[in-house]
């Protein structure tokens, strides 16, 4: 069974341009989240889908960041305008239906120059 | 206070070693906890899920302290392979829809 797949592995770009992360969840997961590390801080919760909804989005830092999850299936996690505080490492994970364990994907590293 | 707290390290033991990591969390609340481990620039694992007093799993032992709201880790007969940071992950209220709280982890280094 594929694991959370997540796009682009790394993406570096200047200040004020927009990057799209995507996430593609574990088949079947209704739960989506998407976390973020910033060099030196611990994993920060950003937000979490059941299926096509937002149930959560308490941890996105401020209106730059847009996410969706049109059908339910995979996420994008928009960035616009990108700032430099915005670098870091972006995680998505998944998990099933009222389950706690969440599978994480290999992250995208935004770089903002 | 930080809502997840756990000791920074390093720890550097041997071989064949027992190491114990502890992690407390604010939230009297919470129910559910788990340690993940994480490889240098990989994502986090999932290790143990914590749901009740504790659990075993081979060389892991995790337990849970409810009344001083603290979990620990223990691993018996240390591999190099068990070298990495290991993530204390709190479920701030009582259903899977709750999110999730890190700790800063606790790296850990197997020395032959």
């Amino acid at each position: 069974e594929a694991g959370v797949t997540q796009f682009p592995s790394h993406s570096v770009i200047e200040k004020g341009q927009t990057v799209t992360l995507r996430c593609d969840p574990i088949s079947g997961h209704d739960n989506l989240y998407w976390y973020r590390r910033v060099m030196g801080k611990e994993i920060k919760f950003l937000l979490h889908f059941v299926k096509e909804s937002k149930q959560d989005e308490s941890g996105m830092p401020n209106n730059r960041f847009l996410a969706e999850r049109t059908g339910g299936t995979y996420s994008t996690l928009k960035v616009q305008p990108a700032e430099l505080e915005d670098s870091g490492v972006y995680f998505c994970a998944s998990s099933g239906q009222g389950s706690y364990e969440q599978y994480f994907g290999p992250g995208t590293r935004l770089t903002v120059t | 206070r930080k809502e997840v707290e756990q000791d920074p390290g390093p720890f550097n033991v041997p071989e064949g070693a027992t190491v114990a990591f502890n992690c407390t969390y604010s939230n009297s609340a919470s129910q559910s906890f788990f340690w993940y481990r994480q490889d240098c620039r990989k994502e986090p694992k999932l290790l143990m899920s914590v749901y009740s007093s504790g659990n075993e799993d081979g060389r892991f032992t995790a337990q849970l302290n409810r009344a001083s709201q603290y979990i620990s880790l223990l691993i018996r007969d240390s591999k190099l392979s068990d070298s990495a940071t290991y993530l204390c992950v709190v479920n701030i209220g009582e259903t899977s829809y709750d999110k999730v709280i890190f700790g800063p982890g606790t790296s850990l280094s197997v020395i032959p």
